[in-house]
């Protein structure tokens, strides 16, 4: 099984909501990922989990917050989101250091953000 | 940082047709891998590619980490092949951060 699961699919909140993205992994994996990507652009790296702890942090503005929960679950909050935040979310999973192929990442479908 | 750059940004195909995409990056990497992105946004992993050569079907890819490039071969091309190809890397001295390529649009027309 290699999947990575995203929900909600699709979501359309507006500028004073507050929503989570959520992601899930059952292959073991113990590291995570949240990417963005905007129309016509290849994916940007947001955060990296490895083993619950938040070891990289792109510089991304503080109305999105991460949260990893247990191995399995990565969670990103959205608040005071602005129309320029809209894009594709992509959660990812690798397996992490010490673990076979260290660094091969399986990708979630995305949530397609739209902020109004 | 890393620059990882797609070769041609766009290409368009005639069913049937052979196809070589190539990757170039400017640093060394201990991970290579190539996607296909479909319309609706899934990443696809086609090939896991540090170094050497692997064939999955119609689809193979090279590695040549030495001299720091990748090469997607799609052969027999159909009209589902179409969509954006990535490559992504992961350098030598960077902790797990996956590096995305410009990307290739392939539009394979019947």
């Amino acid at each position: 099984d290699t999947e990575v699961t995203q929900t909600p699919k699709h979501l359309v909140m507006g500028m004073t909501n507050k929503k989570s993205l959520k992601c899930e992994q059952h292959m073991g994996h113990r590291a995570m990922y949240w990417y963005k990507q905007k129309a016509k652009k290849p994916p940007e790296l947001m955060f990296v989990y490895s083993y619950e702890k938040l070891s990289i942090n792109e510089s991304v503005p503080s109305r999105f917050s991460p949260e990893c929960p247990n191995s399995s679950l990565l969670n990103l909050h959205l608040h005071a989101l602005q129309p320029e935040d809209s894009a594709l979310y992509l959660c990812a999973s690798s397996p992490g250091k010490g673990q076979g192929r260290v660094a091969e990442a399986f990708f979630g479908q995305g949530t397609r953000l739209t902020v109004v | 940082g890393i620059q990882v750059e797609q070769s041609p940004p766009d290409l368009i195909l005639q069913e049937g047709a052979n196809s070589t995409l190539r990757c170039n990056f400017s640093d060394s990497v201990n991970n290579l891998q190539w996607f296909h992105q479909n319309p609706w946004g899934q990443l696809i992993n086609l090939f896991y590619i540090p170094s050497g050569t692997k064939q999955n079907g119609r689809l193979s890819a090279t590695t040549v980490a030495t001299e720091r490039y990748s090469l997607l071969y799609i052969s027999s091309s159909q009209t589902t092949d179409s969509g954006v190809y990535f490559c992504a890397v992961v350098m030598n001295t960077g902790f797990q951060k996956l590096v995305f390529g410009t990307g290739t649009r392939l539009l394979v027309s019947p």
